[in-house]
């Protein structure tokens, strides 16, 4: 079945480390797109790219940094210079605006 | 740019009871709506999408939802609540700028059996 595949799950971090969450599709989707969800704050888009090799910074991009290498990859870095990383981020892909977008599961980010 | 409200934050209903979340957009264009809904600990999953035609649009499980142009509003209702619906419900707007959404605060919404 396709779908997007996010990893890890959860994971941590210390401060002071940069780290990079995993998302990859295989619906053929042109468009990608990373968010950040955090209690009461709905969906934040952090970046997104609308073909290979090209990306585009969203509302809160500031300590995150990304690629667009291949069409079926978007990995998202955040950095040491992202000051409140701790939050669940959600990668999401489509084709056209009106079939919607497809989510992924999300991965948990949690600084100690 | 476009914005997206949804009213309510928090919602708690007993089961059987009707619900109504209200969701308010701004763009003066044409836009496609779209419900979201994400179950405690899973993804977030389309309930609903309008795009043209009838703007009484039925999602599944029941819930439906009304695009009122001259409101800017694409409200969602269900009859009769379960406590199986118990979740956070987003609303989505798009525009003919592109394939990107713009996503409301999010309800909560529990249902007490």
């Amino acid at each position: 079945d396709g779908g997007i595949t996010q990893s890890p799950k959860y994971l941590f971090r210390k401060e002071g480390q940069n780290v990079t969450l995993s998302c990859e599709q295989n619906l053929n989707h042109d468009a990608m797109y990373w968010y950040r969800q955090d209690p009461g704050q709905g969906l934040r888009l952090i970046y997104y790219s609308q073909i290979v090799n090209d990306f585009q910074k969203g509302d809160i991009a500031e300590g995150y940094s990304v690629s667009r290498e291949k069409k079926e990859s978007f990995p998202l870095t955040v950095t040491s210079a992202q000051k409140n990383p701790t939050a669940f981020y959600l990668c999401a892909s489509n084709a056209r605006q009106t079939a919607g977008y497809t989510f992924g599961s999300g991965t948990r980010l949690t600084v100690v | 740019a476009q914005s997206v409200s949804q009213h309510n934050h928090h919602v708690i209903l007993s089961e059987a009871a009707s619900l109504e979340l209200g969701c308010n957009y701004s763009y003066g264009g044409t836009v496609n709506l779209f419900w979201y809904v994400q179950y405690p600990g899973q993804h977030l999953q389309l309930l609903l999408k309008y795009f043209s035609g009838d703007p009484l649009v039925k999602g599944i499980k029941g819930f439906e939802a009304e695009f009122i142009k001259s409101k800017f509003s694409f409200n969602l209702r269900k009859p009769s609540v379960q406590w199986s619906d118990t979740a956070e419900y987003f609303c989505a707007v798009g525009t003919n700028a592109g394939n990107m959404l713009t996503f409301g605060g999010g309800t909560r919404l529990m249902v007490k059996p």
